[in-house]
C-alpha cells in the first residue's frame, strides 16, 4: 500500500529561523495537500499541489511538488510563535480512486 | 457557514463496551471521512463515503468497527467491543467531492478505553 513519510519528526527552532519539512511517497501521486494541526486542535487545510514541479506561496510559506510527483516540501521563512503545530502532508494516489494517505507529520516548536 | 459537527467531544469507556460517534458534515458536502488519530501520529483513514455509498473501508477493522451514512448526510461510527488500542481521537471530515477537494475537519471525539 501507499506509504507517506515525513522528515523530520520534530523540529525546534528559534523564532525568526527558517523551517522545512519534507514529505516522501513510495508511489507516484495525483496531488498532495498540506494541513496544519495546532496542539489540541484538528487539521486545517493549507494548500493543494497538482502539477509536477509546482511551487506555491502563502505569505511566509512556500510549498513545492517534486518533478516526479513523489515528494513535496513545505518551507516557512522567519518562523513565528503562531507557526507552532504539526504539519501533515496528505497524499492522493494516482489511478482511478485517489485514496488519501496522511503523512507521519512534523511537529514544529518555535522558541521565542 | 457552519463547520463539521461531532459528538460527543470526549468519551471514556471500559474495554469490551460499545461506543458510537456522530458526525454532521458541512451542508452540501458529498464526501465524508472518518479518521482515527492515535497520539503522535497522522490521521489514518478508516472509511470514506461518497453520498451514502462506501468508497473505501480497507482500513476499517470490520470485526469491531461499523459505520453508516444514512440519507447521505449524517454519519455514525460504532465500535463494539472496544479494545485498549482503540484509544484515540476520531476525526470526521467532509469535502465537496472525493477527488482533489480540501477536507474540512470536525473537532474530533477523544476516546479513552480503560
Amino acid at each position: 500500500g501507499q506509504q507517506v513519510m515525513q522528515i523530520p519528526q520534530y523540529q525546534h527552532v528559534q523564532e525568526g529561523e527558517d523551517f522545512t519539512t519534507y514529505c516522501n511517497s513510495s508511489t507516484t501521486l495525483s496531488n498532495i495537500q498540506w494541513y496544519k494541526q495546532r496542539p489540541g486542535g484538528h487539521p486545517v487545510f493549507l494548500i493543494q499541489l497538482v502539477k509536477s514541479g509546482e511551487v506555491k506561496k502563502q505569505k511566509r510559506l512556500t510549498f513545492q511538488f517534486g518533478e516526479a510527483k513523489k515528494n513535496s516540501s513545505l518551507h516557512i521563512t522567519a518562523t513565528q510563535t503562531t507557526d507552532v503545530g504539526t504539519y501533515f502532508c496528505a497524499a492522493l494516489g494516482s489511478g482511478g480512486y485517489q485514496k488519501v494517505t496522511f503523512g507521519t507529520g512534523t511537529k514544529l516548536q518555535v522558541i521565542p | 457557514e457552519a463547520g463539521v459537527a461531532q459528538s460527543p467531544r470526549y468519551k471514556i469507556i471500559e474495554k469490551r463496551q460499545s461506543v458510537a460517534f456522530w458526525c454532521n458534515p458541512i451542508s452540501g458536502h458529498a464526501t465524508l471521512y472518518w479518521y482515527q488519530q492515535i497520539l503522535g501520529q497522522g490521521p489514518k483513514l478508516l472509511i470514506q463515503f461518497q453520498n451514502n455509498g462506501v468508497v473505501d473501508d480497507s482500513q476499517l477493522p470490520k470485526d469491531r468497527f461499523s459505520a453508516e451514512r444514512l440519507k447521505g448526510v449524517d454519519s455514525t461510527l460504532k465500535i463494539q467491543p472496544a479494545k485498549l488500542e482503540d484509544s484515540a481521537v476520531y476525526l470526521c471530515a467532509s469535502s465537496l467531492g472525493s477527488v482533489g477537494y480540501e477536507q474540512y475537519f470536525g473537532p474530533g471525539t477523544r476516546l479513552t478505553v480503560t
